[in-house]
């Protein structure tokens, strides 16, 4: 497709689960960003790939959250142990080359549930 | 305090009704400015970069103040359809944009 793709569309997970997030961004985006929004707030930073190097992952809340983008396209993030705090939407955006006046492309992200 | 803040609202206002949100940020170094609409549940959409000599899009005008670090979106004739959340952004040196919470708009007829 011509957009942002994330699967799965919704997970649900058991406290203590690893779950794997999938995002496939605009062919030829060469930046990809991840954030985590929970309920009722703005989309939180959570790491920024260009191609294949992951050149901030300052937002990482702790270091069971993961994420890679080893052929510099499809990325994933990974969170190890799940807690009910990850509770949130995973958004994961593209854009063409990363320069601070472009716009971002979104996916429509993943709902991640634990219980 | 958040890099990016804004009133969460709601702001309830009749079809036809002009509005207006605002937005502070705290990173003198962010140089790019944006407006992203969210409808509940869906992903954010770009809705219009901010220059620095103002802009309009239609019903839509976009603010910006440096001295006082504030952007500003002024939505003219709301339509039902505008009713959504309104997500300021700012992008500075480190090319990460950062999002503020959020403003809730609600048009009613």
């Amino acid at each position: 497709g011509a957009g942002v793709s994330q699967s799965p569309r919704y997970k649900v997970a058991k406290r203590g689960q690893d779950v794997a997030l999938r995002c496939d961004p605009i062919s030829g985006h060469v930046s990809l960003f991840w954030y985590q929004q929970a309920l009722g707030q703005g989309p939180e930073f959570l790491t920024y790939f260009q191609n294949e190097a992951q050149l901030d992952k300052s937002g990482l809340p702790s270091d069971r959250f993961f994420a890679e983008r080893p052929e510099g396209s499809v990325s994933t993030l990974k969170i190890q142990r799940t807690q009910q705090e990850d509770s949130a939407v995973y958004l994961c955006a593209s854009s063409l080359v990363g320069a601070t006046n472009e716009k971002l492309f979104f996916g429509s992200g993943t709902q991640l549930s634990v219980l | 305090r958040k890099e990016v803040e804004q009133d969460p609202g709601p702001f309830n206002v009749p079809e036809g009704a002009t509005v207006a949100f605002n937005c502070t940020y705290s990173n003198s170094a962010s140089q790019s400015f944006f407006w992203y609409r969210q409808d509940c549940r869906k992903e954010p959409k770009l809705l219009m970069s901010v220059y620095s000599s103002g802009n309009e899009d239609g019903r839509f005008t976009a603010q910006l103040n440096r001295a006082s670090q504030y952007i500003s979106l002024l939505i003219r004739d709301s339509k039902l359809s505008d009713s959504a959340t309104y997500l300021c952004v700012a992008s500075g040196g480190s090319y990460i944009p950062t999002f503020g919470r959020g403003t809730s708009l609600i048009v009613h007829p």
